[in-house]
């Protein structure tokens, strides 16, 4: 079975750091593009950032350009999201999430159950 | 402000038929499959459709997803109270060159 576990999530205070970690099962982490997806409290779905399946390829969203950072290690399986520089609109909970893009094509097929990112003081 | 147009809420009896709209432009939904997903309080999202009108292995036939021009429907029928969610549409935006999705659709079978 596929299953994304996120870890990492917690209080921070405004300007401060946290790094996310997502452990994959069940599937090889680089041969998908793998995405982080952020909801905000009583709000909707956001795309933050993509790793795609080469693993040198990354992409990020306009709110999180030059502050956020996707990496991820082959050999652990796992996805991370260095967050830096935090503002209180990023408060969210983050979801890492499996993505199929082909041609035309691009959905999240597998979601990880979440971590609670709050930044305040 | 999200480049996909869903309605903010829906309703509907049990046993009944509903539709979800999301609307885009030739960006996204007119170029681009949609894929649709499901969320209840608390839970992370799950994918109900995929390809505009794919489902995965273990959804109903209840759900149906269907596309024509620049925009998309879900359609859901034989209405349950288990179905009472947050419905997400999702595409790809090749103007933006990011995924995009609408603001969501909470339904409730009254």
């Amino acid at each position: 079975d596929v299953q994304l576990l996120e870890s990492g999530g917690g209080l921070v205070q405004p300007g401060g750091s946290l790094r996310l970690s997502c452990a994959a099962s069940g599937f090889t982490l680089n041969s998908y593009a793998m995405n982080w997806v952020r909801q905000a409290p009583g709000k909707g779905l956001e795309w933050v950032s993509t790793l795609k399946s080469s693993g040198d390829k990354t992409s990020y969203a306009d709110s999180v350009k030059g502050r956020y950072s996707i990496s991820g290690d082959k050999s652990k399986n796992k996805l991370f999201l260095q967050m830096n520089s935090l503002r209180g609109d990023d408060t969210a909970i983050y979801y890492c999430a499996r993505g199929r893009t082909v041609g035309a094509t691009f959905y999240f097929d597998s979601w990880g159950q979440g971590a609670l990112v709050t930044v305040s003081s | 402000q999200s480049v996909l147009t869903q309605p903010p809420s829906v309703s509907a009896a049990p046993g009944q038929k509903v539709n979800i709209s999301c609307s885009g432009s030739s960006s996204n939904i007119g170029n681009n499959y949609v894929s649709w997903y499901q969320q209840f309080p608390g839970t992370a999202p799950k994918l109900l459709i995929f390809q505009n009108n794919k489902r995965p292995s273990g959804i109903p036939d209840r759900f149906s997803g269907s596309q024509s021009g620049t925009s998309a429907t879900l359609g859901i029928t034989g209405l349950q109270t288990g179905d009472e969610a947050d419905y997400y549409c999702g595409t790809w935006d090749s103007t933006l060159s990011v995924p995009v999705f609408g603001r969501g659709t909470q339904l409730t079978v009254l």
